[in-house]
């Protein structure tokens, strides 16, 4: 049962162009999102995160959007660059053991490829 | 540097051979947690661990056992390996104050059953 979904396997865009990477999750406790980026032969590293109280949330050239009603979550990268080729996974925070721990639910990742 | 360590990075073994990968962070965080990696199927999380000596299943435990003796050190033991367990490994670490903070992740540990 996968509670992160992250449909397209890939993308590619043009340098210079906008990059959208979708998210869709199904279980309406998570209370917090986070995109992690992944180059080759190295492990996930943080990106850009928002909580479920908020709709949006940007830092430089990346904007994270959230629509709580939709389950839905994208990440926008303006202007692309050929350096932001990589594997982004989006991820969910949600509470277990009735409240005495939270983990993370991934998704199974979109690998971007920004061409020149 | 602040750092999560994995070794070995890579490793190739065969089907029973009892293995140990280990996992070290010198952030002096409290949450620890191994993940793998497979196609398709994204990071799922095998086991965490929320402090010294309390650790807990997550979501593909089986096959698998963790310890936590130390607050930085949390390996990951194969007592006998199967060839679905060939990988890709990664130990992640985080601070642990509201649940919301960032995970560090290993470089990554590829492991081949034969």
């Amino acid at each position: 049962d996968q509670q992160v979904k992250q449909n397209s396997p890939s993308l590619s865009v043009q340098e210079g162009r906008i990059s959208i990477l979708n998210c869709d999750y199904t279980n309406s406790m998570f209370d917090y999102f986070l995109w992690y980026k992944k180059y080759p032969a190295e492990g996930p590293t943080f990106l850009i995160s928002i909580s479920s109280i908020k709709d949006k949330n940007e830092d430089g050239r990346f904007t994270v959007f959230l629509n709580k009603s939709a389950k839905h979550l994208s990440l926008h990268i303006v202007p692309s660059q050929p350096g932001d080729s990589a594997v982004y996974f989006c991820a969910a925070n949600g509470w277990i053991n009735t409240g005495t721990a939270s983990k993370l639910t991934f998704g199974t990742g979109t690998r971007l490829q920004v061409t020149l | 540097e602040a750092q999560v360590t994995q070794n070995p990075r890579y490793l190739i073994t065969v089907t029973g051979k009892k293995l140990t990968v280990t996992c070290s962070q010198n952030m002096n965080h409290e949450y620890m947690s191994w993940y793998r990696q497979d196609p398709g199927l994204g990071l799922r999380q095998i086991y965490y661990s929320m402090n010294v000596e309390v650790t807990d299943k997550g979501d593909v435990p089986e096959g698998y056992k963790v310890s936590r003796k130390e607050k930085r050190n949390f390996p990951l033991i194969l007592e006998s390996p199967s060839p679905n367990q060939t990988s890709l490994y990664f130990c992640a670490s985080s601070p642990w104050t509201s649940g919301k903070e960032t995970q560090y992740f290993g470089p990554g540990t590829r492991l081949l059953v034969l």
